[in-house]
């Protein structure tokens, strides 16, 4: 892998639903790995900054998860709700530069 | 706090034209940066800046001029612009380099060359 896949592409949920996307990265050379949350019309807001192999974390309803050794990283939201539709980027930090995937982009059906 | 502004938010250049797109911050972050964000590529790297006077290229710097000649701005220069340049530009700043801080985003400039 040469650069940052996000998986899947687009998504669509019932409210109430959970989900989790994907981030596979170059398990090679990272400082940080990071999750960030982009609303139609708005810029890109930080959720979380992962560093080590088997960090957690977590925010409200949604957490993520870090595996350096693999190159992968996982979001969850647990309990979709409408307000949670966004594009989700992830990005490799490899020291003073970032790798952005594409994005999943989450649609929740109230 | 107004975070990171950038200005314009929209511009149409000419083929040819030059312009600056202008990025402040007032959070007193060192490192400083410039994406472009083209549908179906996501966010590329342009140039960034570890500190004033300091700049580098990303993965995209062709067509494109940095400095930071303060801790607060950093302005990106089209010199010639051209259509491939029509995109969102975003510019973004975080605490530290090696960044385990997470960006801080303007809120874009949208720019098409025709």
């Amino acid at each position: 892998i040469l650069n940052v896949e996000q998986s899947p592409q687009s998504l669509h949920v019932q409210e109430g639903d959970s989900t989790n996307f994907t981030c596979s990265f170059p398990s090679s050379n990272i400082y940080a790995l990071h999750w960030y949350r982009w609303e139609t019309a708005k810029s890109p807001e930080a959720l979380f900054v992962m560093t080590l192999n088997g960090d957690e974390k977590k925010k409200g309803r949604i957490s993520a998860t870090l595996n350096t050794k693999e190159g992968y990283s996982y979001l969850y939201i647990k309990g979709s709700q409408p307000e949670d539709s966004a594009t989700y980027l992830c990005a490799r930090n490899t020291g003073n530069q970032f790798y952005f995937g594409t994005g999943t982009s989450l649609t929740v059906i109230p | 706090n107004a975070g990171v502004t950038q200005t314009p938010k929209f511009q149409v250049l000419k083929t040819g034209q030059s312009m600056t797109l202008q990025c402040a911050q007032d959070m007193n972050h060192e490192y400083m940066s410039w994406y472009r964000q083209d549908p179906g590529m996501g966010l590329r790297l342009i140039h960034y800046s570890v500190g004033a006077g300091i700049t580098d290229q990303g993965e995209v710097p062709n067509g494109y001029n940095v400095s930071r000649s303060t801790t607060e701005d950093f302005p990106l220069r089209l010199l010639s612009a051209a259509p491939s340049q029509t995109s969102v530009y975003f510019c973004a700043s975080s605490y530290q380099t090696g960044a385990t801080y997470g960006y801080t985003f303007g809120s874009g400039t949208r720019l098409t060359v025709v």
